[in-house]
């Protein structure tokens, strides 16, 4: 099994303020790595699917970054809105580990 | 395209019963997986079915089972309900498994076992 860890585990950022969290990751056999963000009340939904070593994706105000060497994805939110509250999960594939294993999350509370 | 729909939503058994729960994926996403979130914890995967037969399966005591139809619903059962298996039971489609893949996940089963 994949051990995936996230931090912070919370976050309090002023409305308008940039953040971003960490996902780390065994380095070796890695496959692939999934970020979700996780809105009270609602279904999960998947924001990126990322393999590649330098990969760089972008949806809106977020963006996230791979390092498939040293083990971290960086997920990064520009302009903070109260809308991004959420709970930001990453979670791992490993070449060994078919399962995807998630982390225990980043809880983002956006202060308007 | 109509989501991934799990039933019931909401479920109070006691100790020692079972529970089946259903989830119904994407029209013509072939793979379900099912998952647990307990407080304090992150999603822990359960298993995963593809075509009908348990693809992987996740550490957890053979009291939970699954299965999956050949429309690719999917069910998942508890035996002999313990009060730690209270928590919320996610489902997740995707067109075929394979880490690739983003999940679409369903709004889930809150089961209290008391």
């Amino acid at each position: 099994i994949l051990n995936v860890e996230q931090s912070p585990q919370s976050l309090h950022v002023q409305e308008g303020d940039s953040t971003n969290f960490t996902c780390s990751f065994p380095s070796s056999n890695f496959y692939a790595l999934h970020w979700y963000r996780w809105e009270t009340a609602k279904s999960p939904e998947a924001l990126f699917v990322m393999t590649l070593n330098g990969d760089e994706k972008k949806k809106g105000r977020i963006s996230a970054t791979l390092n498939t060497k040293e083990g971290y994805s960086y997920l990064y939110i520009k302009g903070s809105q109260p809308e991004d509250s959420a709970t930001y999960l990453c979670g791992g594939h490993s070449g060994s580990a078919r399962q995807l294993t998630f982390g225990s999350g980043t809880q983002l509370t956006v202060l308007p | 395209k109509a989501g991934v729909t799990q039933t019931p939503r909401y479920l109070i058994k006691t100790r020692g019963q079972q529970v089946t729960l259903s989830c119904s994926p994407i029209s013509g996403h072939r793979s379900v997986s099912w998952y647990q979130q307990t407080p304090g914890q992150g999603l822990q995967f359960l298993f995963e079915y593809f075509s009908e037969t348990q693809r992987n399966k996740g550490n957890f005591p053979g009291r939970f089972s699954g299965r999956q139809f050949s429309n690719s619903r999917s069910e998942m059962n508890v035996s002999t309900l313990e009060l730690g298996d209270s928590a919320l039971y996610l489902c997740a489609s995707s067109p075929d498994p394979g880490q690739l893949y983003e999940q679409y996940f369903g709004p889930g089963t809150r089961l209290t076992v008391t």
